[in-house]
């Protein structure tokens, strides 16, 4: 069965720090990966995506980067975190082919505290 | 993308059903229309996904109208656990990237 998994669940981070937040996709190949953000009592921001290793696409032009050195692994950092930072951060995945085309399943998320 | 919208906040009683439109007016022809629900701390899941016409599961309906430009989630009866954000989804025809709209905060009150 496919699963996703996302860490840390929880971190509380000083302004200026840097961030790794890791997402690992197990049973599926070739997923389209996702990393989404949540500010408190607000919608979900696409930050990046990626449809292949190396390949990120870039939608919120900001302090964070992404990379997928597996085909399985994707990883959200920052050099410099933000107080805007903060925020609930979701991975996920897309596999082609299935029944409902499209489908997002989504990992636990990582909440953010930037003080 | 398609770009959405939707009503921001919707109240309701238990047992009522809940009905929910999104726009999309420049939906591609090969353009899902997916409906997800997400709980406070946790991922969206999916609800109902159609393509046009009606689609109908076990916790929803979907109404799609011949022209596409909009859809309507239908909850039957309510319930207070169903108190959530409803988002509505276009794409993926050529095109991997998947942005949210808003949402739809609906409350439930007993």
């Amino acid at each position: 069965s496919q699963t996703i998994h996302q860490w840390p669940a929880t971190l509380v981070q000083p302004v200026g720090s840097p961030l790794s937040l890791e997402c690992t996709v197990e049973g599926t190949s070739n997923p389209n990966l996702y990393w989404y953000r949540q500010a408190a009592g607000r919608g979900l921001q696409l930050l990046f995506y990626s449809v292949g290793i190396g390949q990120i696409s870039s939608e919120v032009p900001q302090n964070l980067s992404a990379s997928r050195p597996q085909d399985w692994q994707f990883i959200l950092s920052s050099k410099k975190l933000l107080l805007s930072d903060s925020g609930f951060y979701l991975c996920a995945y897309v596999t082609l082919g299935l029944a409902h085309p499209g489908e997002l399943f989504f990992g636990e998320g990582s909440r953010l505290t930037v003080l | 993308l398609a770009k959405t919208t939707q009503p921001i906040s919707m109240d309701s009683y238990e047992g009522q059903e809940v009905n929910i439109t999104c726009s999309h007016n420049n939906i591609a022809t090969n353009d899902y229309i997916t409906w997800y629900q997400q709980f406070p701390s946790q991922g969206p899941r999916f609800i109902i996904q159609g393509y046009k016409t009606k689609v109908t599961n076990e916790v929803a309906s979907l109404f799609i109208p011949a022209d596409r430009k909009s859809s309507t989630l239908s909850l039957p009866r309510v319930s207070l656990s169903d108190t959530a954000v409803y988002y509505c989804l276009v794409g993926l025809s050529n095109d991997y990237k998947l942005s949210f709209g808003a949402g739809t905060t609906v409350t439930v009150r007993a």
